[in-house]
């Protein structure tokens, strides 16, 4: 069954620093995977998303994601978070063969301190 | 990249009553929308999925007859809860994916909306 866990329920750094935020996933075939941001009471956004070929995804806002197979993981990252980084961040999983039915991370909580 | 629209964005509601949400795609076609529930602190958990001209496709545990879905053309769903209680009180998001059923592009996602029942 496919499923998407988020080891990180909620992380705090500091403005400037670097940022890494991890999703491992659970799939049977080649994954379709996205990275969402949520502000509060606010929809969601995509900031990247992996379907194939290069490993290493290029984002908005500054951010990267790099796909490993071998681990199963889909870490995404910013060499230098900024205030406005403050959300809620949920790593998905699209399932080709259920009609483009994603499934959720539980979501990591971003704070970031002056 | 693609525009869904969700309204209302937030409702107040009495126990008892029913509360309509809407979903458009605004500059495409979606045979398919997909609804979801989020509780505070949580991630999303799809309760629905909407099918164009055709019955939703409901997720275990989730009541049909409360969460009523229709999909009447290529660019609206809605979803209407009934007789609302306080424990139907969440923040509920669309999603839509353009393109044909397969060819997974992503989704876009409505802003949700928020609602309360008192």
């Amino acid at each position: 069954a496919q499923s998407v866990t988020q080891p990180d329920i909620h992380i705090t750094v500091s403005e400037g620093a670097s940022l890494e935020l991890r999703c491992n996933y659970s799939y049977g075939a080649t994954p379709y995977l996205f990275w969402y941001v949520q502000s509060p009471g606010q929809g969601l956004q995509l900031l990247l998303k992996y379907f194939s070929g290069d490993t290493l995804v290029q984002g908005i806002k500054g951010f990267e994601a790099e796909f490993k197979r071998s681990q199963s993981s889909f870490n995404l990252r910013k060499p230098s978070v900024h205030w406005s980084d403050a959300a809620e961040y949920f790593c998905a999983v699209g399932a080709l063969n259920t009609g483009n039915q994603f499934y959720f991370g539980t979501g990591t909580s971003l704070t970031v301190i002056p | 990249g693609a525009v869904v629209s969700q309204h209302p964005s937030w409702v107040i509601c009495k126990s008892g009553t029913s509360v309509k949400i809407e979903c458009r795609s605004l500059d495409f076609q979606a045979t398919t929308m997909f609804w979801y529930r989020q509780f505070p602190k949580q991630s999303l958990m799809l309760m629905a999925t909407s099918n164009e001209g055709s019955k939703a496709t409901y997720e275990q545990g989730v009541e049909k007859d409360k969460f009523l879905i229709n999909h009447a053309s290529l660019t609206l769903s809605t979803l209407t809860v009934t007789s609302a209680h306080p424990e139907d009180s969440s923040f509920y998001i669309c999603s839509a994916p353009p393109g044909r059923q397969g060819a997974i592009t992503e989704a876009f996602f409505g802003q949700g909306t928020r609602l309360t029942v008192v």
